[in-house]
């Protein structure tokens, strides 16, 4: 079964702490991207990953790391510097060689960070 | 640079009623668009795109998208909604030559019995 998992569905963290989310794809996709989502205020772009051992910056990535070390993982760290991190993480992927190709997403976590 | 607007944050509508969301693109060429949907709690799922060729493009539970270059709208349309249908959506644009999507803010549709 082809797709994307993250893991865990839900997070709950103290102020200060670092956290990792992670995000799992079999779909053999080059591209994969983190977004959160806030009510109200649609997806917001914090990385993006075009090729193993590449990212950049999004709209929103201050207080946030990624690494990509393999084709199929994409971790988010989301980190103590980050001023307001409750919020609904989603990652998704796309497929390469042209923008008709749609992103797919993960379930999503929800990290509460109190 | 590209962007997408929703007018509509909230829309209501009964069962069965016919519905159409509306998108607003702004890209100077001939854009990808896409509808997607998003349950609550939930990663979004496609329910259709265009890209090229016909106009009027038909997505998965029964709903529809027509392009219209001259009033740059991509509006999502279902003739009979059901229950199920409540959710948010999410319309996407993304031009030729970025792996990056621009979304809109989402319409949360409410569907009253």
């Amino acid at each position: 079964d082809g797709g994307i998992t993250q893991s865990p569905k839900y997070l709950f963290r103290k102020e200060g702490q670092n956290v990792t989310l992670s995000c799992e794809q079999n779909l053999n996709h080059d591209a994969m991207y983190w977004y959160r989502q806030d009510p109200g205020q649609g997806l917001r772009l914090i990385y993006y990953s075009q090729i193993v051992n590449d990212f950049q910056k999004g709209d929103i990535a201050e207080g946030y790391s990624v690494s990509r070390e393999k084709k199929e993982s994409f971790p988010l760290t989301v980190t103590s510097a980050q001023k307001n991190p409750t919020a609904f993480y989603l990652c998704a992927t796309t497929g390469t060689g042209g923008a008709q190709y749609e992103q797919y997403f993960g379930p999503g976590t929800r990290l509460t960070v109190t | 640079a590209q962007s997408v607007t929703q007018p509509d944050i909230h829309i209501t509508v009964s069962e069965g009623a016919s519905l159409e969301l509306r998108c607003n693109y702004s890209y100077g060429a001939t854009p990808y668009l896409f509808w997607y949907v998003q349950s609550p709690g939930q990663g979004l799922q496609l329910l259709l795109k265009y890209f090229s060729g016909d106009t009027l493009v038909q997505g998965i539970k029964g709903f529809e998208a027509e392009f219209k270059r001259s009033q740059s709208s991509f509006n999502l349309r279902k003739p009979s909604v059901h229950w199920s249908d409540a959710a948010e959506y999410f319309c996407a644009v993304r031009s030729g030559g970025s792996y990056i999507p621009t979304f809109g803010r989402g319409t949360s549709l409410i569907v009253h019995p």
